[in-house]
């Protein structure tokens, strides 16, 4: 069962570009989660995706920033206008069920994207 | 709001002392308490949790006790080696409606030889 994969492991992209981070989850996991870490920093949780559902995207910046996790597919968390404090590692995990959802909900996480923004 | 503080940020120590980390939480519906252990460029990898039925659980020399009355949660490693040198951070899920872990800032321990 291989675990949570992440693409790209390091993405470079100037100011203005497009970033996209791919994960797929672990297989039987039906739950996505993506957090940001600065560095030297913790984890901050950013959003919380279901198949075809946003459940929480309470930690999203409002703008340039979206994500999405289709019915076939990774998820994908997009980032438009990139800016130079963009840069970070981003994780991607995933989980069998919720966390709400009593046992067997630990979270997993990806090798992480490394964005670096020129 | 949601939140969770952990302690000490950083810590040193001799290679088969112990090593204590401290969190606590704000939310005092919170049941669910894992810590990630995170190697240098590497992903946070789960190493224990603890949910709040309990008030201690131990794996090796790895231990975590819940007093959910203070909101408070400990990691406790005992007779510590030179791999265990990492970034630990703690967490809480907030129950909120939503599944979302709320992390610690994390603590950067060193064990010397």
């Amino acid at each position: 069962n291989a675990g949570v994969m992440q693409n790209p492991r390091h993405l470079v992209r100037r100011r203005g570009q497009e970033a996209r981070l791919r994960c797929s989850p672990m297989k039987g996991h039906s739950h996505v989660y993506w957090y940001r870490q600065l560095p030297e920093e913790g984890l901050k949780f950013m959003v919380y995706l279901q198949k075809e559902n946003i459940i929480d995207e309470s930690g999203m910046p409002k703008e340039r920033f979206s994500a999405e996790f289709p019915k076939e597919g990774p998820s994908i968390l997009r980032i438009q206008q990139v800016v130079r404090g963009d840069s970070a590692a981003y994780f991607c995990a995933s989980s069998p069920v919720g966390l709400a959802g009593g046992y067997n909900n630990e979270q997993f996480f990806g090798p992480g994207t490394r964005l670096t923004v020129l | 709001g949601e939140n969770v503080e952990q302690h000490p940020s950083t810590l040193s120590v001799q290679e088969g002392d112990s090593a204590v980390i401290k969190c606590t939480y704000s939310d005092s519906a919170s049941n669910y308490f894992p810590w990630y252990k995170q190697e240098l460029g590497k992903r946070p990898q789960l190493i224990i949790d603890i949910r709040s039925n309990v008030g201690e659980k131990k794996d090796q020399r790895i231990a975590v006790t819940l007093n959910k009355t203070a909101k408070h949660f400990s990691l406790h490693i005992t007779e510590t080696q030179p791999e265990d040198s990492a970034v630990y951070f703690c967490a809480g899920f907030f129950s909120g409606g939503y599944n979302k872990l709320i992390f610690g800032a994390g603590t950067r321990l060193a064990v010397h030889p």
